[in-house]
């Protein structure tokens, strides 16, 4: 099955700088890549996604890039700020016969200093 | 439309009880998924299914049991509690299994099992 691997597990910069979180996919059958926010105590929140057929999207301060052949995409959130602090998981879609299950990295915590 | 609710918020159990945390959505989605999310782990499908009256299993099934009677809603049932199931749960559910469709989660269920 797919395996998602997420770096850093932990990162912490200061307002206004930029963070870069990392993930790697096993399946070259996925297609489909969603990045969650969750705050302290909260639910997941999808924040942005792209699919296998683009190579970047970006919304605002953030964004996100796709490398199908290195299998891996990324997640970039420019201009850092205090409310940006939360644990970030990304996550892959096998196409195909997948029945939808979505296979999520571990995780990163990003803390934000003012 | 409340989206996806959970019931309880919290519980706790002692070791061999059983329970059954409770998943409804009001959007008329197919797919429904439950997650256990642990420290460093992130979020782990445990059982999931693609329509009433069809369920299989995710990940980590071991310990739990699903149904699907109706579209709207997704029980989960420990069947004999172990600490290891000490965990926060996350219902999931999405209008189809492509990538076209956002999965929105549950408020969580945060259960310990002494």
């Amino acid at each position: 099955g797919e395996n998602v691997e997420q770096h850093p597990s932990t990162l912490s910069v200061q307002e206004g700088d930029s963070a870069v979180i990392k993930c790697t996919y096993s399946d070259s059958a996925s297609n489909y890549f969603p990045w969650y926010k969750q705050e302290l105590g909260k639910r997941p929140q999808l924040i942005i996604d792209i699919r296998s057929n683009v190579g970047e999207k970006k919304d605002q301060r953030i964004a996100v890039t796709l490398n199908k052949t290195a299998k891996h995409f990324s997640l970039h959130i420019t201009e850092t700020q205090p409310e940006d602090s939360a644990v970030y998981f990304c996550a892959a879609l096998r196409g195909g016969t997948s029945y939808g299950k979505l296979t999520f990295g571990q995780g990163t915590i990003l803390t934000v200093h003012p | 439309n409340a989206g996806v609710t959970q019931t309880p918020k919290f519980q706790v159990l002692k070791t061999g009880q059983s329970m059954t945390l409770q998943c409804a959505q009001d959007m008329n989605h197919e797919y429904m998924s439950w997650y256990r999310q642990d420290p460093g782990m992130g979020l782990r499908l445990i059982h999931y299914s693609v329509g009433a009256g069809i369920t299989d299993q995710g990940e980590v099934p071991n310990g739990y049991n699903v149904s699907r009677s109706t579209t709207e809603d997704f029980p989960l049932r420990l069947l004999s509690a172990a600490p290891s199931q000490t965990s926060v749960y996350f219902c999931a559910s999405r209008q189809g299994q492509g990538a076209a469709y956002e999965q929105y989660f549950g408020p969580g269920t945060r259960l310990t099992v002494t």
